[in-house]
């Protein structure tokens, strides 16, 4: 079975710290991975896309790196924001998904605190 | 602006009452979906749709039905609803399933609380 594996749960860090999300999938063959960022209340915001022959990929303060052999994928925030206080959602798109071929993670529930 | 129109943001209803919720994109988007969010369950695909006409089911399609008669609509059909589908409910749309430069666009939500 298809699944994208997101840990940890949930982190809380203080504001201005650096943290790291791990997303770990079975999705075969794979065709891209995407992070979304939903604030509370609010529907998911695409952070950034990684296709197979991407490493690193940058979007300010956020990056994701994409390791395809070992099937994971990370996503570090330097210099944390109040504003970064948010479920960090690591969805997976290849033939072998959901049906649809979408593979939704169940997220990282971030908090940053003062 | 570009953006996927959820309505209503907060519904409150009885059992077997049944309700649609609409959503609406202005993006001329092929593809759209319908996820309900639980805690510790993450986001959940209910039914999506490639294009006009053509709809699918989702992971927990049950309870629901869907339609897509035109391309910016894809309302959410509740026939009878039950406690069990007290949830928040996401719609999103992008061009096609799988393209790169084609992320998913949520609506804001829409929370339904059945008793």
């Amino acid at each position: 079975k298809n699944q994208v594996e997101q840990s940890p749960q949930s982190l809380i860090i203080l504001e201005g710290k650096n943290c790291t999300l791990q997303c770990n999938y079975t999705v075969s063959p794979f065709s891209n991975l995407r992070w979304y960022k939903q604030d509370t209340g609010r529907g998911p915001v695409s952070l950034t896309i990684m296709t197979f022959s991407e490493n690193t990929k940058s979007n300010g303060r956020y990056t994701a790196t994409l390791d395809a052999d070992t099937k994971q994928s990370s996503l570090h925030i330097t210099a944390s924001q109040l504003s970064d206080s948010a479920s960090y959602i690591c969805v997976v798109t290849g033939s072998g998904g959901g049906a649809d071929g979408l593979t939704f993670g169940k997220g990282t529930h971030l908090i940053i605190q003062p | 602006e570009a953006q996927v129109t959820q309505n209503p943001r907060y519904l409150i209803t009885v059992t077997g009452k049944k309700l649609t919720v609409t959503c609406s994109q202005n993006m001329n988007h092929e593809y759209m979906s319908w996820y309900r969010q639980d805690p510790g369950l993450g986001l959940r695909q209910i039914y999506y749709s490639m294009n006009v006409e053509v709809t699918d089911k989702g992971d927990v399609p049950e309870g629901y039905k869907v339609s897509r008669k035109e391309k910016r609509n894809f309302p959410l059909i509740l026939e009878s609803p039950s406690p069990n589908q007290t949830s928040l409910y996401f719609c999103a749309s992008s061009l096609s399933r799988s393209s790169y430069n084609s992320p998913l666009h949520f609506g804001n939500g829409t929370r339904l609380t059945v008793t």
